[in-house]
């Protein structure tokens, strides 16, 4: 299968600081990106989805101020999480599909603490 | 409207066989997927079905009915390794994938 660079894996952060991440679809052009967070012990839940040059589409209840997603490239994505706070501690995984696949891979998701 | 439903937990005996349900309520369905999850790590593809019947990939198979929104993945021959959570998810008309809870699926000697 195509895939997914995931970076970082693990980022402890202060409270109040951003933080971001990376997604690189090293073989494969990713036309769409979609961001989720998992909470211990819970399915993934989107947050947003987002299509090369385009602005994303957030799922209701995530602030888009705060969790800052650039899809600038048919390679790259980044999800930027703004002034984190404790709660915003989880476990965010992102996926991209090409143009002409079902299918979309998993990039290896990021530990995120805050402290 | 959008619904997935899969049980929470299930326990089995290595080596024997296991069948994790999935029904699902999708509108513009376009197919079901399974994943298979360790703790602390992203999902992995386990299979795809759009038409309607069983397809087997070694020891896994997985099972779609369309008029009954109902999947199953079966996986035979159970290893240790196979502890994991099992992710159904269903895909939209728009592409965009429905995810169930999650089955907990504890393998014990």
């Amino acid at each position: 299968g195509a895939v997914v660079s995931q970076h970082p894996s693990r980022v402890i952060c202060k409270s109040g600081t951003s933080v971001k991440i990376e997604c690189r679809s090293l073989d494969f052009q990713a036309t769409t990106m979609f961001w989720y967070r998992q909470f211990p012990k819970q399915s993934l839940m989107l947050m947003a989805t987002s299509n090369e040059g385009s602005k994303a589409t957030y799922e209701q209840g995530v602030e888009k101020d705060k969790f800052l997603i650039n899809h600038a490239s048919l390679t790259l994505s980044t999800l930027t999480v703004t002034s984190a706070h404790p709660e915003d501690s989880s476990f965010y995984i992102c996926s991209a599909r090409g143009a002409s696949d079902t299918e979309a891979f998993f990039g290896q998701g990021t530990r995120l603490t805050v402290v | 409207g959008q619904n997935i439903d899969q049980p929470t937990e299930m326990t089995a005996t290595e080596g024997a066989i296991v069948q994790i349900n999935c029904t699902y309520q999708t509108s513009g369905f376009n197919g079901l997927f399974w994943y298979q999850q360790h703790a602390g790590e992203a999902p992995t593809f386990l299979s795809y079905n759009v038409l309607d019947g069983l397809e087997e990939k070694g020891r896994f198979s997985s099972f779609l009915s369309r008029s009954k929104g109902y999947s199953y993945l079966l996986l035979k021959e159970l290893q240790m390794k196979d502890s994991a959570s099992y992710l159904c998810a269903s895909m939209d008309s728009n592409y965009q994938l429905i995810w169930g809870a999650g089955t907990k699926l504890i393998i014990k000697p």
